[in-house]
């Protein structure tokens, strides 16, 4: 069974940079789309973007310019990094695996990690 | 803001059958998947592609899609399914994963 675990701090000071690992077991990070997804206190889920096993990556354009997530293969992790946070980016974090069917068009996140909440606070 | 629509929130009656919609120009395109939440976890897949339920869902859980609307159906709401729902797919562009804007669904 695949399982996703997200680690990082959970206060980050205003202007500084967010940086979260997503940590994959039970199953290789090879193939599948990664996703950052966030849900801000009491609101809805963000998608945030993905990056492809490989290393392509795709980000939500609200976000794209003080968005990188990146790939280590070897440890099987993917890592989010938000730069100039403000308290707007306080939410908690899930990083998530999509399935992708390319026959089928079909594409779902299918597994999601508990979620870490990050807090931007001085 | 999200370019999928759902209704904030809806109530079914124990039992009985609701219908959850999400609206959105790029579902004229692409599937909708419907995500189930519960307070303090993370959400959950409940349907995936024209109509199709991940292991361990059970098969009250239903979907469908018309024109610009994806819709989740419980037949015989039961008290666990008291959750928030939020579905998923592209936006306009087709580039990029977009989720709804959420509905709460209370079951009486």
């Amino acid at each position: 069974q695949v399982q996703l675990q997200e680690s990082g701090p959970g206060l980050v000071k205003p202007s500084e940079t967010l940086s979260l690992t997503c940590t994959v077991s039970g199953g290789s990070i090879s193939s599948y789309y990664w996703s950052w997804i966030r849900q801000p206190p009491g609101k809805g889920l963000e998608w945030i973007g993905y990056i492809y096993y490989s290393g392509s990556t795709n980000y939500n354009p609200s976000l794209k310019s003080r968005v990188t997530i990146s790939v280590d293969t070897s440890k099987n992790q993917f890592s989010l990094k938000l730069s100039s946070v403000t308290a707007a980016d306080t939410a908690v974090y899930y990083c998530a695996r999509e399935n992708y069917d390319i026959l089928t068009g079909y594409s779902y996140f299918q597994h999601w990690g508990q979620g870490t909440l990050v807090t931007v606070s001085s | 803001s999200s370019e999928l629509t759902q209704d904030p929130a809806v109530s079914v009656a124990l039992g009985q059958t609701v219908r959850i919609t999400c609206q959105g120009d790029s579902l004229r395109s692409y599937y909708a998947s419907w995500y189930q939440q519960k307070p303090g976890q993370a959400p959950v897949l409940v349907i995936y592609g024209k109509n199709n339920r991940p292991s361990g869902i059970p098969d009250r859980f239903s979907g469908s899609s018309s024109g610009n609307t994806a819709s989740l159906t419980i037949t015989g709401a039961q008290a666990e399914d008291e959750a928030d729902y939020y579905c998923n797919s592209r936006d306009s562009s087709g580039n990029h994963r977009v989720f709804g804007t959420g509905t709460k669904v209370t079951v009486l």
